[in-house]
């Protein structure tokens, strides 16, 4: 299985600065025969489902602002979410979905400071 | 709009079954892979399992192989999820979720809102 870990577990960021929130993968999520990296983040608010905000490391899902942002290659990833709102307070989580079971990091708590 | 809406949930005892289900809209079911992730209280995500667009393929996390079993029905849109012998460790909130592309890429752009499933004696 592939383990996905995800540092720091929690952080406090002031509104308006910046964020940076890493992932790390046991082994490679690059596919060679398409260069691309299985690898997706995730926001989750109390009491509601996980939305999708980032996959292929760094392409935003439709409607996502573009203060997040994502990048790495292989085992190293990172979301960063620029000019902080007070609605980014969520946990974000990292998945990989190049193989089964599809795993997802411990989770990263982001709070206002 | 793409909706997804479990059911079934609830309190069971150690042992017991549970079956859940996912009504799905706004999208062509038939034509989509369909997962299963839990989420035990206060803690991470877990995929559970997987089933192809015509159920003929199937993939279980090892943590419930051989006691959960996901099956669907096209014509009623509706995916399940059977689960069988359960454990305390069981418990968790068990979402649908919808992968963003139908050739099974396992990446979720929906989620539903999740039903609750307590295994306590």
């Amino acid at each position: 299985d592939i383990v996905m870990t995800q540092s720091p577990d929690s952080l406090a960021v002031s509104l308006g600065e910046r964020a940076t929130i890493n992932c790390k993968s046991s082994q490679s999520v690059l596919y060679s025969s398409n260069n691309q990296n299985y690898l997706s983040w995730y926001q989750q608010k109390p009491g509601q489902p996980p939305k999708l905000l980032i996959y292929w490391t760094s392409t935003r899902e439709s409607g996502v602002p573009d203060r997040f942002s994502g990048s790495g290659s292989g085992t190293y990833f990172t979301l960063t979410i620029s000019n902080l709102q007070a609605e980014d307070v969520a946990v974000y989580y990292c998945q990989q979905y190049y193989s089964t079971p599809y795993t997802f990091g411990q989770g990263t708590k982001l709070e206002i400071k | 709009q793409v909706q997804l809406v479990e059911s079934g949930g609830g309190v069971v005892q150690p042992g017991r079954s549970l079956r859940l289900s996912c009504a799905a809209s706004g999208f062509t079911f038939s034509s989509y892979v369909m997962d299963w992730v839990r989420q035990a209280p206060g803690k991470g995500l877990e995929w559970v399992a997987f089933i192809s667009y015509d159920g003929s393929n199937k993939h279980y996390a090892d943590s419930v192989k051989g006691r959960f079993a996901i099956s669907r029905d096209n014509s009623k849109n509706t995916l399940y999820l059977q689960m069988n012998s359960l454990r305390t460790e069981d418990t968790a909130v068990y979402y649908c979720a919808k992968p963003h592309y139908a050739s099974g890429i396992h990446l979720f752009d929906y989620w539903g809102q999740g039903t609750l499933v307590t295994v306590s004696s």
